[in-house]
C-alpha cells in the first residue's frame, strides 16, 4: 500500500514568516514529489514538483527533497493571509504505464495578519 | 483558470441512480485522469484515459467506469450509487502520461441522498 503522510494541521503562522509543511511517503519507488494549494471549495492547483534531492526555489516557495529519509517539504517564505489554504503532498512512480500520483490528505495553513 | 472545463458542478443524486460526469481536456492534452476526494481527504484515483484507452485504474469497483473520446474528452459514469460517493471528483488533464504538469478542472460535487 502506497502511503503519503501529512499532518492535517491547522498550522497557523503570522503573516511574514515562514510556513513549513512536511510529507512522507512509503513508496521507494517515488521519484516525482508534487506539491498543490487547494482553497476550500476549489480544485487543487499545482504550486512545483521536484525530482532530485536537494532544493528547488520557486519565488517564495522552496521545495526540498530527501530520498534517503522519504521526506518532503515545502516551505513558504513571506506567508500571506492569501496564503491560507490545503497544501497536497503527492508522489509518482517514474514507470508502471500511468505514472499514477498518491496524494497526501494535506495540511491545512492559516496565516493570521 | 485551467483549461480543462467538468459538467455539471453540482448535482444531487439518489441512492441506486446512476450519473455521468464530463470533462473536457485543455487544448494539446491527450491525457485525462479522474479523482474523488472525499471531505478532508486528499484526491484519490480512479483510472486515467490516455488516448482512448484506459491506461490505469486505482482501488474502485467496476461501477466505476468511463470513457474518453476522439478530442480527449472524457466521461465518468457511477453505477448503483451509494451514499459513500458523495464527494468532489476531479479530472485532471496532461499532456501525456508522464506529464509533470497536470490541471485539474473545478471538480464536481455529487452528492447522494
Amino acid at each position: 500500500q502506497k502511503e503519503v503522510e501529512q499532518n492535517s494541521g491547522p498550522l497557523s503562522v503570522p503573516e511574514g514568516a515562514i510556513a513549513s509543511l512536511n510529507c512522507t511517503y512509503s513508496d521507494r519507488g517515488s521519484q516525482s514529489f508534487f506539491w498543490y494549494r487547494q482553497y476550500s471549495g476549489k480544485s487543487p492547483e499545482l504550486i512545483m514538483f521536484i525530482y532530485s534531492n536537494g532544493d528547488k526555489e520557486d519565488g517564495r516557495f522552496t521545495a526540498q527533497l530527501n530520498k534517503a529519509s522519504q521526506y518532503v517539504s515545502l516551505l513558504i517564505r513571506d506567508s500571506q493571509p492569501s496564503d491560507s489554504a490545503t497544501y497536497l503532498c503527492a508522489a509518482r512512480p517514474a514507470s508502471g504505464g500511468s505514472y499514477i500520483p498518491t496524494f497526501g490528505r494535506g495540511t491545512s495553513l492559516i496565516v493570521h495578519p | 483558470e485551467t483549461g480543462v472545463t467538468q459538467s455539471p458542478t453540482h448535482l444531487i443524486k439518489t441512492r441506486g441512480q446512476q450519473v455521468t460526469l464530463r470533462c473536457s481536456s485543455q487544448s494539446g492534452h491527450n491525457t485525462v485522469s479522474w479523482y474523488q476526494q472525499a471531505l478532508g481527504q486528499g484526491p484519490q484515483f480512479i483510472f486515467q484515459y490516455y488516448r482512448e484507452e484506459e491506461n490505469g485504474r486505482g482501488n474502485f469497483p467496476p461501477r466505476f467506469s468511463g470513457l474518453q473520446f476522439p478530442n480527449y474528452s472524457s466521461e465518468l459514469n457511477v453505477n448503483a450509487l451509494e451514499l459513500d460517493d458523495s464527494a468532489l471528483y476531479l479530472c485532471a488533464s496532461s499532456r501525456g502520461q508522464g506529464d509533470t504538469e497536470a490541471f485539474f478542472g473545478q471538480g464536481t460535487r455529487l452528492t447522494v441522498v
